[in-house]
């Protein structure tokens, strides 16, 4: 078990291009969760995945951004024409059901 | 909807030493989870702590101890002994359980203390 894993770690880019992190959470984890964490803040819930499904989508969650899941393992999460105000750490967690829900390490993402 | 306070954006203690951290939040709720999460320097979130509300024991994981006030939506966490590798933000968080015993997942996270241990 290799716990949950994000991918890039951090990355730059200027406004308006497109960028997409990746996840991969703790095998056999039917729920996959995104979060948005400026910094000196708590982390902001962005959408949950149920296996495939995505059954919870924040307001925050903007119609430049998206997230998918297929086949239930890994997700992405897509941000299209990036802003300077999309500068954040991006964290996945997995869980089983109800069980402990555990972070990656995140993903920074800096938009120039 | 749900919302966490902490009302601590820093606190500090010497090691060896005992802190509390406290954490208030607001439901409607009868039935939810309380969580602390401790986030070091290297930016993982790690589980503390974990109450479940219908329970009225405080829980308690080695050094770490919540002092749980249902009525008064209340969650301190207690750190005893300590030790500089407590040093981290620490957060509270709360989760819904939905009909039928579903949680709906989703954590909701207050502000946030940073914790310095001084040796």
């Amino acid at each position: 078990d290799t716990g949950v894993s994000q991918d890039p770690r951090h990355k730059i880019t200027k406004r308006g291009q497109n960028v997409t992190f990746r996840c991969d959470p703790i095998s056999e984890h039917n729920r996959l969760y995104w979060y948005r964490q400026t910094l000196g803040q708590g982390p902001e819930f962005l959408t949950y995945f149920q296996n495939e499904a995505q059954l919870e989508k924040s307001r925050l969650l903007s119609d430049r951004f998206s997230a998918e899941r297929p086949k239930g393992s890994f997700s992405t999460l897509e941000i299209q024409r990036t802003e300077q105000g999309d500068s954040a750490m991006y964290l996945c967690a997995s869980s089983f059901a109800e069980n402990t829900i555990y972070f990656g390490e995140g993903s920074w993402l800096t938009v120039v | 909807a749900q919302t966490v306070t902490q009302s601590q954006p820093e606190m500090s203690v010497q090691e060896a030493e005992t802190v509390t951290l406290s954490c208030t939040y607001d439901t409607s709720e009868s039935d939810y989870y309380l969580f602390w999460y401790k986030q070091p320097p290297s930016r993982q979130m790690i589980l503390v702590i974990r109450q479940e509300a219908y329970k009225q024991q405080n829980a308690t994981e080695n050094r770490f101890s919540v002092n749980f006030q249902k009525a008064a939506k209340s969650f301190s966490l207690k750190i005893s002994d300590s030790q500089l590798g407590d040093a981290a933000m620490y957060f509270c968080a709360y989760r819904s359980v939905g009909a039928g015993g579903t949680s709906y997942g989703k954590l909701t996270f207050g502000q946030g203390t940073i914790l310095t241990v001084h040796p």
